[in-house]
Parts: C-alpha cells; structure tokens; sequence
C-alpha cells in the first residue's frame, strides 16, 4: 500500500531563514505526490506536485520540493521564510486509478518574527 | 463559484440525529472526493466519485455513512444516527478528472460537533 510519513509534527524557523519540511514515501511503482498546505478553519491549497522530470519542483508561493528516488523522500523547501508560511503542511501521495490521495500526519510549521 | 463549496459550514447535532452534508465542486471536475479530518486519525479517505457512480467506497468507516452525486456535479454525504466519533470536519475536493496528475483543489469543510 502506498503511504508518506512527514517525521516531525513540529518544525520552528526564523523568519527570513530557509524551511525545511520533511516527507518520506513508500510507493509500489512510480510516485504521484503532492504538498498541500492549511491555515486554520480552511480546506487544504495546493502547492505543488511530483509526477515526473525534473528533481526540483517549483510550487505556490516560493516553495519548491525536491524529489530523491533513492531515498524516497519528497521535501518541501523555501529559501526565506515569512511568518505569514506558519501554518499546517501535508504531504501526499496518489493511491489507485481513482486517484485518491493518502496522507502524511501533518507538520506544523511556525515561523517567528 | 471559483471554488469548491460546502455547507453547512458548522453543524452542531445531537447523537442520534442524521446529517446531511454538501459539496458543489468547482464546474466541469468529475472526479469528487470526500475525506474526513480528525485528531486522532488526520486525513482519511471516504469515497470517491467519478461522474454520478463511485468506484471506490472503501474509506466509508459504516453503513451509517452514503453518498450520492447527481447531474454529475452536487454531492452529499448522509451519516445516520450520528455518534460522538462522528465528530470531524469533512472535506470534500474536486478534480478536472481522475487519476493522472491533476490536482485535487479542497473546500473548507464542514465541521460536525456530535453531542
């Protein structure tokens, strides 16, 4: 079964520094995966996806993602943080012809003045 | 509307009760999703719709839970004699078709209170 774990339910950052938010994942076959981000009392926004090509993923926002087959990772990355990022960030990949997206358990992200 | 849209966007209900939650999804999507959000189990997966029919109800957690899509466009999901783990808000995303890589765009859910 496809699945994606995001390790850290809580990540800290200065702002004007870089972020890092971190996703693993554990695919039969070819990842479809996405990052999604939610402020509160709102649905979730996409940001930016990994189908296939190039490595680097440029998204919404200034985010980027890079995609590594041989660690099976899929992290989410802005060069300059503002405090207006803190918000919940998830991961995701596609599961099945439906098209239905499985998870990660979320990271929080707070960025400090 | 620009956007996926839901309502109620609060319900607040008595266990017991039966519920009725809508999703109009953004115009010319097919595939319709409904996912669930809570503490204690984050994001999950209910069903999914491609056009009126729904190929996959696996997330679907009892027979207390049913949706139904018409004309291709409006969903709604009924749970009967709603129970105090019913509580979550319940998303609902639309996209341009199933599968491949299009991505999913979300509403702001609907947040069920179960008392």
């Amino acid at each position: 079964a496809q699945s994606v774990a995001q390790p850290e339910d809580q990540v800290n950052v200065a702002e004007g520094n870089p972020l890092t938010v971190k996703c693993t994942y554990s695919v039969s076959g070819n990842p479809y995966l996405f990052w999604y981000v939610q402020y509160p009392n709102r649905g979730l926004q996409f940001l930016l996806k990994y189908i296939t090509g190039d490595n680097l993923v440029k998204g919404s926002y200034g985010f980027e993602a890079e995609f590594n087959k041989s660690q099976t990772s899929f992290h989410l990355k802005k060069p300059s943080a503002l405090v207006s990022d803190s918000a919940l960030y998830f991961c995701a990949v596609r599961d099945g012809w439906g098209g239905k997206l499985i998870f990660g358990q979320g990271t929080e992200l707070s960025v400090k003045p | 509307g620009a956007g996926v849209s839901q309502s109620p966007s609060n319900k607040v209900t008595e266990k017991g009760k039966d519920v009725e939650l809508r999703c109009d999804p953004i115009s010319g999507h097919t595939a319709l999703y409904w996912y669930r959000q809570s503490l204690g189990q984050g994001l999950e997966f209910l069903i999914y719709f491609q056009g009126n029919s729904a190929p996959d109800k696996s997330g679907l957690p009892s027979d207390r839970f049913s949706a139904e899509r018409t004309g291709g466009s409006v969903s709604t999901l009924t749970i009967q004699r709603t129970q105090q783990e019913d509580s979550a808000v319940y998303l609902c995303a639309s996209s341009f078709s199933e599968g491949g890589s299009q991505p999913q765009h979300f509403g702001d859910g609907t947040r069920l209170s179960i008392l």
